[in-house]
C-alpha cells in the first residue's frame, strides 16, 4: 500500500550545524504535508506545513522543501540547538480526508555539543 | 488561545478491565476531534475522528470505542482491555479543513 516513510532512523548533529531530515511519500494524491516534533513523553508539536502547490516554505529556523517529482519532503533546521533533540515525523494528508494523517516512523535527532 | 487537555497522563490497567480516557479542547468551537495511537518507537495511527457532537467515525476495527457527548469533549473507551491495547493515546483537534492538527500530551496506557 501507499505510505509515508523516513530515510534515516537516527540523525546525529553537532550543535550549531544545520540539520536535514528527509521523508519519502508514495501517495501522489496527498496534497498537504506536515512536520511534527515529538519530545519524550509528550505529544507531537506542529512545526511547519506545506501544500502541494508550493515547493518551499520557511519558518523560524526551519524550512520545508517539497519535491513532487520524486515524492520527497525534507525539513531543514538551521543552527541546531540542544532543544532541537527530539523525534521528527512527517505526515501527509489528502484534502478530501482532512485530519486523517498518514505518519512516517520518525527520525531521532540527537544534538551533540 | 486554544488548548487541549488529556487525562490521565499515565494509566496501568489489568486485562479485562474497562477504560475511559478524556480529552477536552478549550478556546474554540466545533472542532474536529481525533484519537490517535502510537506504538513504541512508531508513527501515529488514526483510530477515531469526530466532526460534531455524537458523530464518530472509526478508522480501524478494534477493541475500542469513542464518544463525543459535548462539543469540546472526546472520550475513548473500552469495555474489556486487551494486552494489545497498550500504547500512547493522543487526542488532536483542528478547525475546519485548512488548519493543521494540534495534539495533546497523550495518555500512556499499560495493560498488564
Amino acid at each position: 500500500g501507499e505510505s509515508v516513510g523516513l530515510h534515516l532512523p537516527t540523525l546525529s548533529v553537532q550543535e550549531g550545524d544545520n540539520s536535514i531530515i528527509n521523508c519519502a511519500y508514495s501517495n501522489s494524491a496527498s496534497d498537504y504535508f506536515i512536520w511534527y516534533k515529538q519530545e519524550s513523553g509528550k505529544g507531537p508539536q506542529f512545526i511547519i506545513d506545506i501544500r502541494s502547490n508550493m515547493d518551499k516554505r520557511q519558518g523560524q529556523r526551519v524550512t520545508v522543501l517539497l519535491n513532487k517529482t520524486v515524492k520527497h519532503l525534507s525539513l531543514q533546521i538551521a543552527a541546531t540547538q540542544p532543544g532541537d533533540s527530539a523525534v521528527y515525523f512527517c505526515a501527509e494528508n489528502k484534502a478530501d480526508s482532512w485530519g486523517k494523517l498518514q505518519f512516517g516512523a520518525g527520525t531521532q535527532v540527537v544534538v551533540t555539543p | 488561545s486554544q488548548t487541549i487537555h488529556q487525562w490521565p497522563a499515565t494509566l496501568v490497567q489489568p486485562v479485562g478491565s474497562p477504560l475511559s480516557l478524556e480529552c477536552t479542547v478549550e478556546g474554540t468551537s466545533n472542532p474536529n476531534l481525533y484519537w490517535y495511537r502510537q506504538a513504541a518507537g512508531r508513527g501515529l495511527q488514526l483510530l477515531f475522528y469526530s466532526i460534531g457532537i455524537g458523530q464518530i467515525s472509526s478508522e480501524v476495527p478494534q477493541n475500542l470505542s469513542a464518544s463525543r457527548p459535548q462539543d469540546r469533549q472526546f472520550i475513548l473507551s473500552s469495555k474489556k482491555l486487551l494486552l494489545s491495547d497498550s500504547g500512547f493515546y493522543l487526542c488532536a483537534w483542528t478547525v475546519g479543513n485548512n488548519s493543521p492538527l494540534h495534539f495533546g500530551n497523550g495518555t500512556r496506557l499499560t495493560v498488564t
